[in-house]
């Protein structure tokens, strides 16, 4: 059973930039999380999403940032015009249901330069 | 705002010390704690989920203990080896949301 994939591992992009997250869950998972872990900062929650649903997304920024989980494929975590202070590292994780256990992929680096 | 404290922030033992450090979380209304080990460019892994007052668990020679009432969790680690070497990390659900410490991070030398 593959475990929680994140896409690319590392992403460097320049200001003003678009940048895209792909968070595949475990299978038979149906929650996912999405962290981010700023330098010399613990995991800070962003958001919470379930098939086609954002549940909570108190701890995403209102502007520039997005979060989607379709139906089919994964969830994108998508941040619009890029600033330094975006770089990052991004975790998805993802649980059977809420309550439950959350898995954690490897994570996104992301680096604005 | 809740807030989930860990310590010592950093720890540094020879192979065989046996070693402990502590999660410090809101009282009230308290539903779970949960341990992660995290070693360097992996995810974190899951540990322990801990629900009750005063339950103890254990997975090889790592242990955890939870007291609800006064808002504190001890992580074990006896005979520490190398590979135990990593960050651990305890979190506190709060809604949705997994709250997390900033870890401890334990080097092991041999």
């Amino acid at each position: 059973n593959a475990g929680v994939m994140q896409n690319p591992r590392h992403l460097v992009r320049r200001r003003g930039q678009e940048a895209r997250l792909r968070c595949s869950p475990m299978k038979g998972h149906s929650h996912v999380y999405w962290y981010r872990q700023l330098p010399e900062e613990g995991l800070k929650f962003m958001v919470y999403l379930q098939k086609e649903n954002i549940i909570d997304e108190s701890g995403m920024p209102k502007e520039r940032f997005s979060a989607e989980f379709p139906k089919e494929g994964p969830s994108i975590l998508r941040i619009q015009q890029v600033v330094r202070g975006d770089s990052a590292a991004y975790f998805c994780a993802s649980s059977p249901d809420e309550g439950y256990e959350q898995y954690f992929g490897p994570g996104t680096r992301l680096t604005v330069t | 705002i809740l807030n989930v404290e860990q310590s010592p922030q950093s720890l540094h033992v020879q192979e065989g010390d046996s070693t402990n450090f502590t999660c410090s979380f809101p009282s009230s209304n308290f539903y779970a704690l949960h341990w992660y080990r995290w070693e360097t460019a992996k995810s974190p892994e899951a540990l322990f989920v801990m629900t009750l007052n005063g339950d103890e668990k254990k997975k090889g020679r790592i242990s955890a203990t939870l007291n609800t009432k006064e808002g504190y969790s001890y992580l074990y680690i006896k005979g520490s080896q190398p590979e135990d070497s990593a960050t651990y990390l305890c979190a506190f659900p709060a809604g949705t949301a997994l709250i997390f410490g900033k870890g401890t991070t334990l080097s092991v030398s041999s």
